[in-house]
């Protein structure tokens, strides 16, 4: 089982310009996650999907964020204009709903 | 507020050592409680999920209790190892509706050789 796949692992910009982070679920699950990371605030909920429908958005930041899940296997985190306070590590994490959640290894994000 | 919290937030331990880490939860109402282990610049590792209906989980050197009407949940470290230095976070999924996790700050863990 590959577990839960994402990319890039590193990411480093400039302040405007837009990133997008992918994540692949482990196959079958029906819930997926995007969780942020930093020393100052820990972990954080930014929104899950169950059945690639969004249900929770209310840890996303601000309007610069955005997430889709167009199929089971695949979902997109897109931060456009990006700002320097945006660094963090972005994870994905996907469950069946209601179970053990996977993490994974988590993009880190610089943006200058 | 539904809250989880961790204390102490870091332990350093001679290795062979049995040890406990320890969680609480403000609301009873729980579905499940997940401990996880992050190792530095790493993502999550599933540890343990035990069920609302389950007292423990078991899991190798590893023993996870639950105990709703109080509000704990601890996690047991059998012939600690160096290798078993990481953060342990603990996160509950309250009942109702959502599938969220609340994750607790995390107990830096050190078994010194």
């Amino acid at each position: 089982d590959a577990g839960v796949i994402q990319s890039p692992r590193h990411e480093v910009t400039e302040m405007g310009q837009e990133v997008t982070l992918r994540c692949k679920p482990i196959s079958g699950h029906n819930s997926l996650f995007w969780y942020r990371q930093t020393m100052m605030r820990g972990l954080e909920l930014l929104i899950y999907f169950n059945n690639n429908v969004p249900i929770d958005d209310s840890g996303m930041p601000e309007d610069r964020f955005s997430a889709k899940m167009p199929n089971a296997s695949f979902s997109t985190l897109k931060i456009q204009p990006s700002e320097p306070r945006d660094s963090a590590v972005y994870f994905c994490a996907s469950s069946l709903v209601y179970n053990e959640q996977f993490f994974g290894p988590g993009t880190r994000l610089t943006v200058l | 507020k539904q809250e989880v919290t961790q204390i102490p937030a870091a332990l350093s331990v001679p290795e062979g050592e049995n040890l406990v880490l320890n969680c609480s939860f403000t609301d009873s109402a729980i579905y499940n409680l997940q401990w996880f282990r992050q190792d530095p610049g790493k993502g999550l590792t599933s540890l343990l999920l035990i069920q609302s209906s389950q007292r423990e989980q078991t899991s190798g050197r590893l023993n996870a209790s639950l105990d709703k009407s109080s509000g704990r949940s601890t996690l047991y470290i059998a012939a600690s190892q160096p290798g078993d230095s990481a953060t342990y976070l603990c996160a509950v999924r309250y009942g109702g509706a959502t599938n969220k996790l609340i994750f607790g700050t995390g107990t830096l863990l050190a078994v010194q050789p």
